[in-house]
């Protein structure tokens, strides 16, 4: 079954400090990958996407993410966190037919303490 | 970029009574509108796949019958929740693919609907 997997139901860290929030995949094909971050009460933002080509892909707001296929792993991350970084995080896979639906993770909570 | 809009951006109904939620695509023309449900705390929850002149696609374990969803032109998809109950109060998001972009996977999301039903 196609599945991601935020293992982490909470990151906490510093302001200043780098963050990291976990993504893996299985799906089956070369998947399409996005990040989004939501707030209280407010749909989904945008932060960024890997379709092809580098595995470094630099978003919204400071952040990027590393595709890797041997690990099947998105991870988020930001070299310096923010205070107003602290919202939910989403990773997400879209299929590349049929639907075209979206598989989301869980959701990661991101704290960042002042 | 694209946009997407929700009206109302949060409702209070009486049980029993039904209520609509609209799903725009501002600026472009959308090929497929999704619906999501979202407990708090949790994931969104794909409730139904909605393409343009035909019936939506509901997820196993939605009531078809319950929330009614129409997709009347490009640009529009509405989420009736019929009969509502204390139950279905929840955060309802929408989002939509992009028309004429071939293999556009990127769904772009509505702000949400807050329903809470009384």
């Amino acid at each position: 079954a196609q599945s991601v997997a935020q293992p982490e139901d909470q990151v906490n860290v510093a302001e200043g400090n780098p963050l990291t929030v976990k993504c893996t995949y299985s799906v089956s094909g070369n998947p399409y990958l996005f990040w989004y971050v939501q707030y209280p009460n407010r749909g989904l933002q945008f932060l960024l996407k890997y379709i092809t080509g580098d595995n470094l892909v630099k978003g919204s707001y400071g952040f990027e993410a590393e595709f890797n296929k041997s690990q099947t792993s998105f991870h988020l991350k930001k070299p310096s966190a923010l205070v107003s970084d602290s919202a939910l995080y989403f990773c997400a896979v879209s299929l590349t037919s049929g639907t075209y639906k979206y598989i989301f993770g869980t959701g990661t909570r991101l704290k960042v303490l002042a | 970029g694209a946009v997407v809009s929700q009206h109302p951006s949060w409702v209070i109904c009486k049980s029993g009574t039904s209520v609509k939620i609209e799903c725009r695509s501002l600026d472009f023309q959308a090929t497929t509108m999704f619906w999501y449900r979202q407990f708090p705390k949790q994931s969104l929850m794909l409730m139904a796949t909605s393409n343009e002149g035909s019936k939506a696609t509901y997820e196993q374990g939605v009531e078809k019958d319950k929330f009614l969803i129409n997709h009347a032109s490009l640009t529009l998809s509405t989420l009736t929740v019929t009969s509502a109950h204390p139950e279905d109060s929840s955060f309802y998001i929408c989002s939509a693919r992009l028309r004429g972009l071939a293999n556009s996977y990127e769904q772009f999301f509505g702000p949400g609907t807050r329903l809470t039903v009384l």
